[in-house]
Parts: C-alpha cells; structure tokens; sequence
C-alpha cells in the first residue's frame, strides 16, 4: 500500500531565507505526487503536482519540487520564504486509475520567523 | 467562486446528536471525496462517489457515518449518536475523471 512520511513535524526559518520540506514516499506503481498548503482552520490548496515529464516541477506562490525515483523523494523547495507562507504542507501520493488514490503525510508545520 | 464549498463551517453539538454536512463540489467534476483530518495528522479518506454512485468506503467509515449524492451534485455527510472521538475536520474535495482533486474548506466538528 501507498504511504507518505513526511519527517519533519516542524520548521522554523528566518524570513529571506530558503526552505525544503521532505516527503518520502511508498509505492508500487508510477506515483502520481502532489504538495497542499492549510492555514489554519482552512482547507487544503494545491501548491503544485507531479504526473510525469520534468521532474522538477514548477507551483504557484514560488513554489517548486523534484522527483527522485532512486531516492522516493519529493522535496519541496522554495528559494526565499515569505512570511505569508507559515502554515501546514502536506505532501500526498496518488495511483492513476485508481479511485482512492490519495494519501497524505501528517504534515510539516512552517513557522517564519521575521 | 466555483471552488468546492462546504457548509456548515463549524458546527458544535452534544454527545449523542446527530449533524449532518454538506459538500458542494465543481460543477462539471464528476468525483466526489469526503476525508476526515484531525489535530496534527493529514487527511484521511472516508469514502468516494463517482456521479451519485458511492463506489468505496473506508474501515474509518463506522455504521454511524453514512455519505449521499442522490443527484450526482452535492453530497452530504451523517453523523448518527456522534461521540468525542468524531470530533476532526470534515474535507469534501473533487475532481474531473482524471487529474488534481480540489478541497473545499472544510466542516469543523466539535462534539461536547
């Protein structure tokens, strides 16, 4: 089965600087991989997904990540953290085809320091 | 906004009371998901409608919880003698038959 772990509960950086989140992944097929944002008491915004193609790829709000097969990785990365982007990132995996295709990690909480 | 919407936002209830949310998916997405989160975890699934068919349901999804779609639009979600432990954040999300799903903001459950 699919699973997501995404090691770090929480990050504090400094505003300005760069950020990367972990995501490690369990899977059998092709993944289909995908990063979400949640401000508190909010529902979840897609930042960016990985289908196939360009493994690095591109989000909004500066956002970007890089698929690793060899390393089952999907870091987030962003070059220089903006205060309006503390908040909880999820990081999920999904299967093509399959209807219950998602799985999420338990989250990196973000904190910015000014 | 033709984003996923979601009502009630918050809703407190008693021990043992029954609550029922609902799910108002993207027009033209034909998948509907309901996904259960609570404090410190990401979501996790509860059950999946394909056009008004209910087609999976989590082990998460007890006799007391049951999902509808009756016209393929929104959905709604019932919680029968809710209990503490039913307290979490309700996600509905959606999606077209292949690609991103899109969440709503969620139904906040507070059971006292």
């Amino acid at each position: 089965a699919q699973s997501v772990t995404q090691p770090d509960i929480h990050i504090t950086v400094s505003e300005g600087a760069s950020l990367e989140l972990r995501c490690n992944y369990s899977y059998g097929a092709t993944p289909y991989l995908f990063w979400y944002v949640q401000s508190p008491g909010q529902g979840l915004q897609l930042l960016l997904k990985y289908f196939s193609g360009d493994t690095l790829v591109q989000g909004i709000k500066g956002f970007e990540a890089e698929f690793k097969r060899s390393q089952s990785s999907f870091n987030l990365r962003k070059p220089s953290v903006h205060w309006s982007d503390a908040a909880e990132y999820f990081c999920a995996v999904g299967e093509l085809g399959n209807n219950n295709d998602m799985r999420f990690g338990a989250g990196t909480r973000l904190t910015v320091k000014p | 906004d033709t984003g996923v919407s979601q009502n009630p936002r918050h809703k407190i209830t008693k021990r043992g009371q029954n609550v029922t949310f609902r799910c108002d998916p993207i027009s033209e997405h034909n998948r509907l998901y309901w996904y259960r989160q609570t404090l410190g975890q990401g979501p996790e699934f509860l059950t999946y409608f394909q056009n008004e068919a209910q087609l999976e349901k989590s082990r998460l999804l007890s006799d007391r919880f049951s999902a509808e779609r009756p016209k393929g639009s929104f959905s709604t979600l019932e919680i029968q003698r809710t209990e503490q432990g039913d307290s979490a954040m309700y996600l509905c999300a959606s999606r077209a038959r292949v690609g991103t799903q899109y969440f709503g903001p969620g139904t906040r459950l507070t059971v006292l």
